[in-house]
């Protein structure tokens, strides 16, 4: 079977840095991508990792540890217009297949 | 054109009606998704087409027959559905397999079954 886990909510003050978990257990893992969605609106791709390390790109980097089947997403300089639901979304057997954790929602307070 | 577009945004239909949801995307990618969404769930993976074919079906239904008549436009039938299909369905495009298949989601169709 497969399982994702990431934390179901987070809260941060603006101009912080927060960071979230996704730890998974899939067969024919590929790579780990992250989306974000606003309340109401479409996922829309953040970052990819496709191999160990961490990716920067601009206030938001993710990391990924083949090894430990974690990987997590980094967003700094928090704004008010990062509140929104955050997800892990590997991809499996590079059969373009592509599913989506539960979702971590987080709130940014001023 | 980065664009993913679903029509229509809104769909209300009775459990004995016949509709279809449309996607269009012009990018010239070779796999398209669609997703269902419940209220403050993740998109579930439904099908997945790659150049056309049909690659993945997670197990969805038969009153849900999805089709793909070239390579910009994937279309959802819809038949007999039940009130708990009500959702945002979404319809996705991406590149290739290969490496970072970044996904490009459409605005969603909300349909509301009655």
């Amino acid at each position: 079977g497969q399982s994702l886990e990431q934390p179901s909510e987070v809260t941060a003050v603006e101009g912080a840095i927060v960071q979230i978990n996704c730890t998974y257990q899939t067969s024919g893992f590929y790579g780990l991508s992250w989306y974000q969605q606003h309340d109401g609106g479409a996922p829309t791709f953040l970052s990819y990792n496709g191999l160990d390390g961490l990716e920067e790109t601009g206030r938001f980097s993710s990391f990924l540890s083949r090894s430990d089947s974690y990987g997590y997403l980094l967003l700094q300089e928090l704004q008010m217009k990062d509140s929104a639901s955050y997800f892990c979304a590997p991809n499996l057997n590079r059969d373009d297949k592509i599913i989506f954790g539960k979702g971590t929602r987080l709130h940014i307070l001023p | 054109d980065t664009e993913v577009t679903q029509t229509p945004k809104h769909l209300v239909m009775g459990m004995t009606n016949k509709k279809s949801l449309k996607c269009e995307q012009h990018m010239g990618h070779r796999a398209m998704y669609w997703y269902k969404q419940k209220a403050k769930k993740p998109p579930e993976l439904m099908f997945v087409y790659s150049y056309e074919k049909l690659s993945i079906n997670e197990s969805v239904p038969s009153r849900f027959s999805p089709e793909c008549p070239n390579s910009s436009l994937l279309n959802l039938h819809l038949h007999a559905l039940q009130p708990e299909d009500s959702a945002l369905y979404l319809c996705a495009s991406s590149q290739d397999g290969t490496g970072n298949t970044e996904a490009f989601f459409g605005q969603g169709t909300r349909l509301t079954v009655v």
